[in-house]
């Protein structure tokens, strides 16, 4: 069964800092994984996803994630943290429904991004 | 372009009394629609998928039910409310298996 793990449910970085949330995955099958932003009392918005073609996926707002199968992991970074960077993120795994017309995505817990001045 | 839009945005209901939240996406044609609920600190959790007009699929057991009465509507609904009801309810859509987008959700407390 697929699932994730998001180490650090609060992340908090200065300004112009380096962002690094990390996301680690379970999946008995090669998986589709996502980023989607939150911010507050708002919906998620997809910042990128992976589908099993380039490693390196580059997102909205100058995120990007690297899918690296041998650490099953799909870290999401930032170079330069920006003030509106602040909201929460979640990483999700996909799975297969109704014989692949559709798909559930698995969700992890969240990790909440606070940018300091 | 696609859009969907939830409401209502937030409502406070007493225990016991009934709920409906409503769903609708336009700008596609027989899209995937899905209910989630997101409590504090839990993540989201898939309660309702559905693929088509009056096929509802059911992810967990519980005290809501969802409704496709058309293509690009859904609902969802509660004959009696709980306090465990209380949440943010997401409802998305996708094509096929593609990527889900969120509406902006609807906070529900109940009291």
């Amino acid at each position: 069964a697929q699932s994730v793990t998001q180490l650090g449910s609060h992340v908090s970085v200065s300004e112009g800092a380096l962002v690094l949330l990390r996301c680690n995955y379970s999946s008995s099958v090669p998986p589709y994984l996502f980023w989607y932003v939150q911010y507050p009392n708002q919906g998620l918005q997809l910042l990128l996803k992976y589908t099993s073609a380039a490693t390196l996926v580059k997102g909205i707002n100058g995120f990007e994630a690297e899918f690296k199968k041998s650490e099953t992991s799909f870290h999401l970074t930032k170079p330069s943290a920006h003030m509106s960077d602040a909201a929460e993120y979640f990483c999700a795994v996909s799975r297969a429904l109704y014989g692949g017309a559709t798909n559930k995505l698995i969700f992890g817990t969240g990790t909440l991004l606070a940018v300091q001045p | 372009s696609q859009t969907i839009h939830q409401w209502p945005a937030t409502l406070v209901q007493p225990v016991g009394s009934p709920l409906s939240l409503e769903c609708t996406v336009e700008g596609t044609s027989n899209p995937n629609l899905y209910w989630y609920r997101q409590a504090a600190g839990r993540g989201l959790q898939l309660l309702f998928y559905s693929v088509g007009i009056g096929q509802i699929s059911s992810e967990v057991p519980q005290n809501l039910s969802a409704s496709r009465p058309q293509d690009r509507q859904f609902i969802l609904s509660s004959k009696k409310l709980l306090l465990s009801d209380s949440g943010f309810y997401l409802c998305a859509w996708s094509i096929g298996a593609g990527e889900l987008f969120f509406g902006e959700g609807s906070r529900l407390t109940v009291l």
